[in-house]
């Protein structure tokens, strides 16, 4: 099992350039988020989707869409990159049996 | 609502002393609580978790917390350090999503 995989891994863009960051499980759960991590914050939610057909806004939703495609694949559309949004970003997948969540291994983006 | 705050933003031991993390929460309930590492590089791994069962709780490559109602601490803690501890560690509260604590980063020297 590949658990959480996220492509690209790496990606620059110029600012007005758009973008989908792609995320994908293999581990059958109903809950994927997408997270930024910036130095000294943490990770801060930006969406999740509760199950196949549903998304909601996290904690910094603004400048970003969401498309939850199929329980396996839940993606991330910057449309008109800011350099604000040069950060890495996570994708992850929530057991609520165990209450863990499993992440991928992120995406670094860069904005120019 | 549900917080944690991690009291350090660096910590930095020598290979083979103890290791403490610390991480106080704040919740209007019982709260179920997490540590995660990151190494350099990766994605966040979970290494233990506190869900009201026992108050120490035992994780992997050796860590542990102690959940302390009282403090509203949940400390993380290693006997002795190794080198491939070195990472950034996160404490994190269940609300209605997961909040992250904004993390420490451990150096351990030779």
């Amino acid at each position: 099992n590949a658990g959480v995989t996220q492509t690209p891994k790496f990606q620059v863009l110029k600012t007005g350039q758009s973008m989908t960051l792609q995320c994908a499980q293999d581990m059958n759960h109903n809950s994927m988020y997408w997270y930024r991590q910036d130095p000294g914050m943490g990770l801060r939610l930006i969406y999740y989707s509760a199950s196949e057909g549903t998304t909601d806004k996290g904690e910094v939703p603004n400048g970003y869409n969401v498309s939850r495609l199929n329980k396996r694949e839940f993606s991330l559309r910057l449309e008109s990159a800011a350099p604000s949004q040069t950060s890495v970003y996570f994708c992850a997948c929530y057991s609520t049996g165990s209450y863990e969540q499993y992440f991928g291994p992120g995406t670094r983006l860069t904005v120019t | 609502a549900q917080s944690v705050t991690q009291l350090d933003s660096h910590v930095s031991v020598s290979e083979g002393t103890p290791v403490l993390l610390r991480c106080n929460y704040s919740s209007s309930y019982s709260p179920s609580l997490f540590w995660y590492v990151q190494h350099p590089n990766k994605g966040l791994q979970l290494l233990l978790k506190y869900t009201s069962a026992a108050t120490l709780v035992k994780g992997i490559n050796g860590f542990e917390a102690e959940f302390k109602k009282s403090e509203t601490s949940f400390h993380l803690t290693k006997p002795s350090a190794h080198m491939s501890d070195a990472a950034e560690y996160f404490c994190v509260v269940r609300g209605v999503h997961l909040i992250f604590g904004k993390g420490t980063k451990l150096s351990v020297k030779p």
